[in-house]
């Protein structure tokens, strides 16, 4: 079985400034790991996601991640945030062929 | 997501009726999972489908829901005797089922609201 827990629900950033959202996940065998964002009553956007190779993955909108495995984490970062960054944001982990457990998200509130 | 197509987008239902939610994946897509998602909560996994199959329902309470995928047509999750804790806004997500394919992709979703 696997868990997400998303370390932060709420982080409010402003405008131009770097953020970091923190997701760590537990697992007894090897996983894929995604980032999604959800604006509000929209569905889920892939971001990004690691399956394997290179620990830093790149996604759209600027958005990247590490994979680090010693620390069971896979935090997203974006070096400059933007207004229409503002969205929930889900980390997740599927140890098999698309089934996935979510973490419980993390709101970014991109202040002027 | 696109290419996902849920409908429909906003459903509203009493307690007591039913409530159906289809599915449509994306075209050569055989695949297909459930979500549902709380209010403030991540997503849920409930249930996986493919074609005339269901392979993992271990996610879906065991009473009053039911899922299909016909060999044509949508997928569908029924909702019998709707109680006001199942408003959630629920997603599909359609899957390749190819070896190597390792991406969802994610249907707007389905907003469900019990008065």
């Amino acid at each position: 079985a696997q868990s997400v827990t998303q370390l932060d629900s709420q982080v409010p950033v402003f405008e131009e400034a770097p953020v970091e959202l923190r997701c760590n996940y537990s697992s007894s065998v090897s996983v894929y790991l995604f980032w999604y964002v959800q604006y509000p009553n929209q569905g889920l956007q892939l971001l990004l996601k690691y399956l394997s190779g290179s620990t830093l993955v790149k996604g759209i909108n600027g958005f990247e991640a590490e994979f680090n495995k010693s620390q069971t984490s896979f935090h997203l970062r974006k070096p400059s945030v933007h207004i229409s960054d503002t969205a929930e944001y889900f980390c997740a982990v599927s140890a098999s062929a698309g089934k996935s457990t979510f973490g419980d998200g993390t709101t970014l509130t991109v202040k002027p | 997501n696109a290419g996902v197509m849920q409908n429909p987008r906003h459903l509203v239902r009493r307690r007591g009726q039913e409530a159906r939610l289809r599915c449509s994946p994306m075209k050569g897509h055989s695949h297909v999972y459930w979500y549902r998602q709380l209010p403030e909560e991540g997503l849920k996994f409930m249930v996986y489908l493919q074609k005339e199959n269901i392979i993992d329902e271990s996610g879906m309470p065991k009473e009053r829901f039911s899922a299909e995928f016909p060999k044509e047509g949508p997928s569908i999750l029924r909702i019998q005797q709707v109680v006001r804790g199942d408003s959630a806004a629920y997603f599909c997500a359609s899957f390749p089922g190819l070896a190597g394919s390792d991406t969802q992709y994610f249907g707007p979703g389905t907003r469900l609201t019990v008065l």
